[in-house]
């Protein structure tokens, strides 16, 4: 079952553009990660942001945290064609034993138009 | 790239077969992760070890098994596949445990015929 999970499911915008993508997720957490990928290719790690987080910072990429709502949500400004890609929020969920596991949504695909 | 190794890129295998996947984690880490993606369940974590032991287990078959080496590479392995089974299967790795950064591969394509 997903923990996360991504709205919307597709996004297409032009270049220069914002775009914004949210997740929420069922259970608490220690931390969210947001991750990219190209088609066919593996994923690539954005951003972390902890439990105790509001807001995080990485270049054009801005992520904040709810935990009372339960969601976060990542925008990635003036948007480039080269941001096109699927985009996963990942949180921590309890494994079988009891040890954590990372949990991917659905996952998000952005188009970005030049 | 990320510094994790996955082979083969791409496997065609009859329904029926074994198939082994293979994994190098990056240098130094610990952990490794096994994911598979399809269109209709996205990706799903299957397993993880850290340093050799089971750590963590998922949605995984029981027609399917891994397991980590001493030199920390891994092989997950895929049994008696059917249709169902053709989906690309990732290999991460990281440091320490799940709520980390991980690093993952380029993955292995399988499609079972």
């Amino acid at each position: 079952s997903q923990q996360g999970e991504e709205d919307p499911q597709a996004l297409s915008i032009q270049e220069g553009e914002n775009a914004t993508m949210n997740c929420s997720y069922k259970t608490s957490i220690n931390n969210l990660q947001w991750y990219r990928q190209n088609s066919g290719r593996g994923l690539v790690h954005l951003i972390l942001i902890r439990s105790n987080e509001r807001e995080k910072h990485s270049g054009r990429l801005r992520v904040t945290l709810d935990t009372s709502k339960k969601s976060s949500s990542l925008l990635i400004t003036a948007s480039r064609a080269a941001d096109t890609a699927s985009y996963f929020c990942a949180t921590d969920a309890r494994a079988q034993g009891g040890s954590e596991k990372l949990v991917f949504g659905k996952g998000m695909k952005l188009t970005v138009n030049p | 790239d990320s510094g994790v190794t996955q082979t083969p890129k791409h496997l065609i295998t009859a329904t029926g077969q074994r198939v082994t996947l293979r994994c190098s984690p990056r240098s130094g880490d610990l952990s490794v992760y096994w994911y598979q993606q399809s269109l209709d369940q996205g990706l799903q974590f299957l397993i993880q070890y850290y340093n050799g032991e089971e750590r963590a287990k998922g949605n995984i078959l029981e027609r399917f098994s891994a397991q980590q080496f001493p030199d920390l590479h891994s092989e997950l392995n895929l049994s008696s596949l059917e249709l169902g089974d053709s989906a690309l299967y990732f290999c991460a790795s990281s440091p320490l445990g799940a709520g980390n950064t991980i690093y993952f591969g380029e993955g292995s394509w399988l499609t079972v015929v």
